[in-house]
């Protein structure tokens, strides 16, 4: 696509309840990040994953945290059992390569899922 | 990875120039300084990356000093529409985790 899609834009839940959350990059791009962001607050890196590679989950708060990237283009961020201080925006980036290249490792942005835990 | 410092905050008026100045002491030899904008309920964009000196766009200018411990994003002009957070990244070509820092909140006024 022309742009970092991501769905649903606003979501709210019920604390417990699963929740999933979309990114589709651009097309071709080889890297796609997720992010989270809190009101009022900086970007905090949840996760990576680049190719075929295992992806980076380092940033992921706790095991009820998981994503998932099918045939390397669409991703899925799911977090389980959801609790109030999850609310924030999840935001999607993709780039096209980290590759020794200058442009690399641009990353281009989604609009974000607005997730609110009542 | 290199650790990012920027001013929290900056003010400024319609049709000044802005500099905004990030501080990055631990750069590697292979890092990129990358800078992003975001505005409200929108993800970041990106504006501009360098490697040293100079490099200027349609958008804003990055100045590089010689010993890259830190650059200066320079915005000429601005105007109510470039009150956003702008963010400072060093980024490592070839490496993965990008790793953004709380950036600086630039309000512009009449």
């Amino acid at each position: 696509g022309a742009g970092v899609s991501q769905s649903p834009s606003n979501k709210v839940t019920e604390k417990g309840k699963d929740v999933e959350l979309r990114c589709d990059p651009i097309s071709g791009h080889t890297a796609l990040y997720w992010y989270r962001q809190s009101l009022g607050q900086g970007l905090e890196f949840l996760i990576y994953f680049q190719g075929n590679s295992a992806p980076d989950k380092s940033g992921l708060p706790s095991d009820r945290f998981s994503a998932e990237r099918t045939g390397g283009s669409v991703s899925t961020l799911t977090i389980q059992r959801t609790q109030q201080e999850d609310s924030a925006v999840y935001l999607c980036a993709s780039s096209s390569s980290t590759g020794l290249v200058a442009g690399a490792n641009v990353l281009t942005f989604g609009a974000g899922s607005r997730l609110t835990v009542l | 990875l290199a650790k990012t410092t920027q001013p929290i905050s900056m003010d400024s008026y319609e049709g000044q120039e802005v500099n905004i100045t990030c501080s990055h002491n631990n750069i590697a030899t292979n890092d990129y300084i990358t800078w992003y904008q975001q505005f409200p309920s929108q993800g970041p964009r990106f504006i501009i990356q360098g490697y040293k000196t100079k490099v200027t766009n349609e958008v804003a200018s990055l100045f590089i000093p010689a010993d890259r411990k830190s650059s200066t994003l320079s915005l000429p002009r601005v105007s109510l529409s470039d009150t956003a957070v702008y963010y400072c990244l060093v980024v490592a070509l070839g490496g993965n985790k990008l790793t953004f820092g709380t950036g600086t909140q630039l309000k512009v006024e009449l």
